[in-house]
């Protein structure tokens, strides 16, 4: 059975700090793996990823992808309060374009 | 970017009543919707893909009489959640997917459903 799995649920940390969001799957199929933030309301896009080993990057935002070790991260650095949110890591089985979802990271971003 | 709207943004009813909840691609074309629920504290889980002009293809589980899925044009799908009962509340958030190379997706606002 297909599956995508995050660590850690929950974390709490202080601004400044910088965190490693993690994200492991077993697909039959693998197209791609995206990483979601979500806050009150649906999930907003934040990467794409497809290519072993290469980075990327949005602002304080970063994310790779590793297809033979079948996981990906999202780092954050200089952590702010704004970036309080699940964050959600769902991987494409290439099954016309359905989306397997991790139980999500609850990150909590305090002063 | 790609806009997805939902309508209703909230909806509270009563129980054996049913709903209609309406996604709309608002600048593209999308060739095929997806419809999801999230309960509280829980990730998104799939209940069916719907691509326009055909029948929606339902998740193993998840009651295709119950939950009535219409893609009558490439920027409309509906989702009615028909006699509705309190276990039905919860957040349904629908997707949809253009034909760009990238295969994105784009996430509507979601309708949150309350059946009391």
């Amino acid at each position: 059975e297909d599956k995508v799995v995050q660590s850690p649920l929950s974390l709490v940390v202080h601004e400044g700090d910088t965190v490693t969001l993690n994200c492991s799957y077993e697909v039959t199929n693998f197209r791609s793996l995206l990483w979601y933030k979500q806050e009150k309301k649906a999930p907003t896009f934040l990467f794409m990823l497809t290519s072993s080993g290469i980075e990327k990057k949005s602002g304080r935002l970063s994310s790779i992808l590793d297809k033979k070790e079948l996981f990906s991260i999202l780092n954050i650095t200089a952590t702010q309060t704004g970036d309080s949110a699940i964050y959600l890591c769902a991987v494409d089985d290439n099954q016309g374009g359905k989306l397997i979802f991790g139980q999500g990271t609850e990150l909590s971003v305090k002063p | 970017g790609a806009v997805v709207s939902q309508h209703p943004s909230w909806v509270i009813c009563k129980s054996g009543t049913s709903v209609k909840i309406e996604c709309r691609s608002l600048d593209f074309q999308a060739t095929t919707m997806f419809w999801y629920r999230q309960f509280p504290k829980q990730s998104l889980m799939l209940m069916a893909t719907s691509n326009e002009g055909s029948k929606a293809t339902y998740e193993q589980g998840v009651e295709k009489d119950k939950f009535l899925i219409n893609h009558a044009s490439l920027t409309l799908s509906t989702l009615t959640v028909t006699s509705a009962h309190p276990e039905d509340s919860s957040f349904y958030i629908c997707s949809a997917r253009g034909t760009s190379v990238a295969y994105e997706q784009y996430f509507g606002p979601g309708t949150r459903l309350t059946v009391t």
